[in-house]
Formats: C-alpha cells, structure tokens, sequence
C-alpha cells in the first residue's frame, strides 16, 4: 500500500525557532511536495523537488528552506519560524504527470 | 497568476446528484485533477482529465473543456460520507506533476 508519513502530526515551537518538518515516501516517487493549507486558501505550494538534491520554489517559498539528500526523504525547514507561519503541512510525492499525488496525514504546526 | 475559482459552498440531499465547477486561469495548463478532503484527513486524488470529455470512475465523474477553462465533478446517488471538501487542481507544464489547487468546495450532504 502506497505510504507517505511524517514526523510530527502536532507540533508546538516558539518564534525565532528552527522548525524540521519530516517526509518520508516508500513508492520509490521521484517528485515530492510540500504545501501549506489555511482556512479558505486551499493548499498552496511551497517547495517541491522532481530527484535527489534538486529542488524548485513553489508559490510561497519565503521563511522556508528545503532538503532532498536521499529519494524517499523530503524535508521542509523553517530558519526562523514566526507566528504567520501556524498552519498545516502536507507533504505529497508524486511519480507521473497523471496529476495524481499521494499526501502524507499532515502536521499542524502552531508557533507561538 | 495562476487561479482556480470553486464555489465555497454546496449543500445537497442523499440520493441526489451534484455538480461542482471549477474555472481555471492558468499558463501552460496540461490537464485537471480532482481530491477530496474530509475533516482531519489527507487530501485523496478522485479524478484527472487531460483531455475534454467525461471521465467516469463509478459514482463521481469529472468533466474538462480546455476551450473554456472550466471543469467540473460531478457527484451522484450523493451518500452522508461524501460530505467533505473537494479541490480542483491543474497540472502544470514544466514537469514535476506540479498542482496548482483551488481554494476547495465544502460539500454538505443531508438527510
């Protein structure tokens, strides 16, 4: 069965932290995502990469950073995380153009 | 930019059918995709459409017409589980299968 996991399903930091988000996919995926989803916004793309070490700014890419050292891990880092950043993670991989992505459950991150 | 626009909201009986449109504004389209959400849960890929037409996966089908940026899915014999929200979302050029979703529908189904 096809699995995307993550580290965190609640996480609670202090702004001015450094945040790591978690991604793991076992489908052997060459594409990975990381969104955000806010109330009324739907989910919006942060980073996504399409093979090892590569990667690509999505729509909001400002505060974040990523890392893909190995295929099956993507992580999402937050270099100082601030309060407008509360809100749920969604991590999703990918391996066609078949418009199907497959998400992990998702952490709620909320910075106070 | 790039933008999808749904409607908010949709409430609709069980048994019954429904339909939820999508507009796209986007450069370098390659195809529309359809997820549902219910409360608390991941995202779950329903549908895609790279070409015109109806595409039908049992219960829920999705249509796509290029010529007038507009897709829509459609939901019948509407069963209380299918309450939960639906987002369309288009496939880019570019490759990656990168998405671009919509802000989502909330889809209430009642007694």
């Amino acid at each position: 069965d096809v699995k995307v996991t993550q580290s965190s399903r609640y996480l609670v930091k202090r702004t001015g932290e450094k945040v790591f988000l978690e991604c793991v996919q076992d489908m052997d995926h060459e594409n990975m995502f990381w969104y955000r989803q806010d109330p009324g916004l739907g989910l919006r793309l942060i980073y996504f990469s399409y093979d090892v070490k590569m990667k690509e700014k999505g729509d909001i890419p400002e505060g974040y950073s990523v890392s893909r050292e190995k295929k099956e891990r993507f992580s999402l880092i937050l270099e100082s995380a601030s309060t407008n950043q509360t809100s749920m993670y969604l991590c999703a991989s990918s391996s066609s153009q078949a418009g199907e992505q497959y998400f992990g459950p998702g952490t709620r991150l909320t910075v106070t | 930019g790039q933008s999808l626009e749904q409607p908010s909201e949709v409430t609709a009986v069980e048994g019954a059918i429904v339909q939820i449109n999508c507009t796209y504004q986007t450069s370098g389209f390659y195809g529309l995709s359809w997820y549902q959400q219910h409360d608390g849960g991941a995202p779950t890929f329903l549908s895609y459409n790279a070409l015109d037409g109806l595409e039908e996966t049992g219960r829920f089908s999705s249509f796509l017409s290029r010529s007038d940026s507009y897709g829509y899915l459609l939901l019948q014999e509407l069963q209380m589980k299918d309450s939960a929200s639906y987002f369309c979302a288009a496939i880019l050029t570019g490759g990656g299968n990168k998405l671009t979703f919509g802000t989502g529908t909330q889809l209430k189904v009642e007694l």
